[in-house]
Formats: C-alpha cells, structure tokens, sequence
C-alpha cells in the first residue's frame, strides 16, 4: 500500500530564506507520480508542483522546487526567498496508476517570519 | 473557468439529522473526488467517480455515508444519520481523467465544506 510520511509538523523560516519540507514515500509501483499541495489559512487546497517518477530531471515552478531522490523514496519540496504569505499547511501526496488513488500525508505547517 | 463549486461553506446540524452537501467539478473533469480532512487522520479519500460511475468507495466510513454523481456536473455526499464523529471538513476535487486517475492527474480542489455535528 502507498504511504506518504511527513515528519515535521511544524517549520519556521525567515522571510527571504529558503526552506526544505520533507517529505518519504512509500510504494511498490514503478510508475507514480508526486505532488505537492498548500493549503493556507483560508481552506482551500492549491496544487504547487508535480514529479513523475520517471522525470530525470528535478521539477520546477517558480520559486518552488522538488529535490527528487528516487533510491531514496524522498521528494522534499524546497521554496526559495520565502515570502510572509507563504504560511500555510503543506502537503505531499502520490498517485499511481495501481493504486488508483492520490494519498495524502499529514502535512507540515510552514510559518514564515519578517 | 470557475473552479470546483462546494456548498454550503459551513453546516452546522444536530446529530441525528441528515446532512447534503454539494459539489460542482469543472466543466470537462471527468473525474469527481471527496475527501475528509480532520485533525487526527488528515485528509481522507471517501470515494471517487469517473465518469459519473463510483469506482473506489472503499474509504467510505460506514453505511451512514453515501454518495452520488446523477450527471457530469453534480455530486452529493450524503450522511444519514450525523454523529459528531462526522465533523470535518470535507473536499470536493476533480481532475480532467479520462479512465483511472493518471500518475500525473493533478487535482483541483473546491473551498470545501465544514460541518460541525453537535
């Protein structure tokens, strides 16, 4: 079964600073894909960034970055020159065609100071 | 494109009663998700539809719940009688999938709907 696991509840970064959210997961598929969610204060669920598992290259949106680790089953979200209104709940999450679902982790909440 | 249309924002409702809520995809997903997001358990899936058809209600809590997806452009996620077990906020989701979901088939999210069972 697919497991997604996120181990720090909470993170405090500076504002202009970069930060690394972890993010393991867990699945016996070869093909998957990840993906990262933000959910801010207000409740809803924005889509951030996206990796397939057979994408070599690291992806990219803007300031937000995936550092994929395939033998490592991590893909830890980085956001670059943290802005205040980058405080919010994230969450990993991964699909696979097997599975058939998208599975959420706990999430971690980012808090970013002036 | 408007989005993923949820209501109501907030339900507040006594146990025992029955509770609707409901969800407007986009225009042209073919797919239509619920999830349950709560403190303890995070977020949930409950069900999904493809095609207006239920393929994987395995995270359906129990016989209380039931959901339903009468046209492309409208699903209900029912619970009959309410517990304050229920309370949670519950997503609506869809995404474009034309069979099962693909390993790169992001989600786009409604508001969601808070529902408080006293």
């Amino acid at each position: 079964a697919q497991k997604i696991t996120q181990t720090q509840p909470g993170m405090f970064v500076q504002e202009k600073e970069a930060v690394t959210l972890d993010c393991t997961y867990d699945t016996s598929d070869q093909s998957y894909g990840l993906f990262w969610y933000k959910q801010p204060s207000s409740g809803e669920m924005i889509f951030l960034i996206y990796q397939g598992s057979y994408d070599e290259q690291n992806a990219t949106e803007g300031r937000y970055s995936l550092n994929f680790q395939k033998a490592r089953k991590s893909a830890n979200l980085v956001i670059s020159a943290s802005q205040l209104g980058d405080s919010a709940m994230y969450f990993c999450a991964s699909g696979s065609y097997n599975t058939d679902k998208l599975i959420f982790g706990t999430g971690t909440r980012l808090q970013v100071f002036p | 494109d408007a989005g993923v249309i949820q209501s109501p924002r907030h339900e507040v409702t006594e146990m025992g009663q029955e509770v609707t809520l409901r969800c407007k995809p986009i225009s042209g997903h073919n797919s239509l998700f619920w999830y349950r997001q709560t403190m303890m358990r995070g977020l949930e899936l409950l069900i999904y539809f493809n095609n207006n058809v239920p393929i994987d209600d395995s995270g359906m809590p129990e016989d209380r719940f039931s959901a339903k997806m009468p046209n492309a452009s409208f699903s209900t996620l029912k619970i009959q009688p309410s517990e304050p077990r229920d309370s949670a906020v519950y997503f609506c989701a869809s995404s474009p999938g034309r069979r099962k979901i693909a390993t790169n088939e992001k989600l786009f999210f409604g508001s969601g709907t808070q529902l408080s069972v006293l």
